[in-house]
């Protein structure tokens, strides 16, 4: 495709429950973003994938986040046992390398109940 | 650390008239510096880039600078239109790190 794709774009779930959160980047882009931002608040960083380095996780707000990328392309955030704080639009970007102009998808809204 | 400030938080204006954003950032190693427009409930669309080594950036009505030594960037909306309100987000990708790092946003509204 031609821009950043996310899926899905609606998640409800119920607290306790993990869920997979996932993002398609533009292709040939190296590096990749994932960024929350809750009702009202700016955007709050997850973590940050280039190329073959290991990912800046220091975003990530407990243990029960984590997120992959597989063959450097497509990555999945996913939270587990999740808590009614989790709810947010999960946001990812990915850019063409460290520095090139970030591209945003248009996010998974996730609502647990 | 990078901290990335934006100033004002909201900005309420007349139909036709220019403005300008202000975006402050605390470390000057940067890649370089974008704009976004977030419209409700949406992702970020890229309006600019500029790369460390430049000064400005022009697109249509647009125009950023960025005085790295500073740590100073302006947006500088002309002729505005209800179609610009929406909120406004710079971000820096700092040098050492490689992260992109956002202020808190501008939401501006262009009234009729």
């Amino acid at each position: 495709g031609a821009g950043v794709s996310q899926s899905p774009s609606n998640k409800v779930t119920e607290k306790g429950k993990d869920v997979e959160l996932r993002c398609d980047p533009i292709s040939g882009h190296t590096a990749l973003y994932w960024y929350r931002q809750s009702l009202g608040q700016g955007l709050e960083f997850l973590i940050y994938f280039q190329g073959n380095s290991a990912p800046d996780k220091s975003g990530l707000p407990s243990d029960r986040f984590s997120a992959e990328r597989t063959g450097g392309s497509v990555s999945t955030l996913t939270i587990q046992r999740t808590q009614q704080e989790d709810s947010a639009v999960y946001l990812c970007a990915s850019s063409l390398n460290q520095g090139g102009e970030a591209f945003f998808g248009q996010g998974t809204r996730l609502t647990v109940v | 650390k990078q901290e990335v400030t934006q100033i004002p938080a909201a900005l309420s204006v007349p139909e036709g008239e220019n403005l300008v954003l202000n975006c402050s950032f605390t470390d000057s190693a940067i890649y370089n510096l974008q704009w976004f427009r977030q419209d409700p409930g949406k992702g970020l669309t890229s309006l600019l880039l500029i790369q460390s080594s430049q000064r400005e950036q022009t697109s249509g009505r647009l125009n950023a600078s960025l005085d790295k030594s500073s740590g100073r960037s302006t947006l500088y909306i002309a002729a505005s239109q209800p179609g610009d309100s929406a909120t406004y987000l710079c971000a820096v990708t700092s040098g050492n790190t490689g992260k992109l790092i956002f202020g808190q946003g501008t939401t501006l509204q262009v009234k009729p």
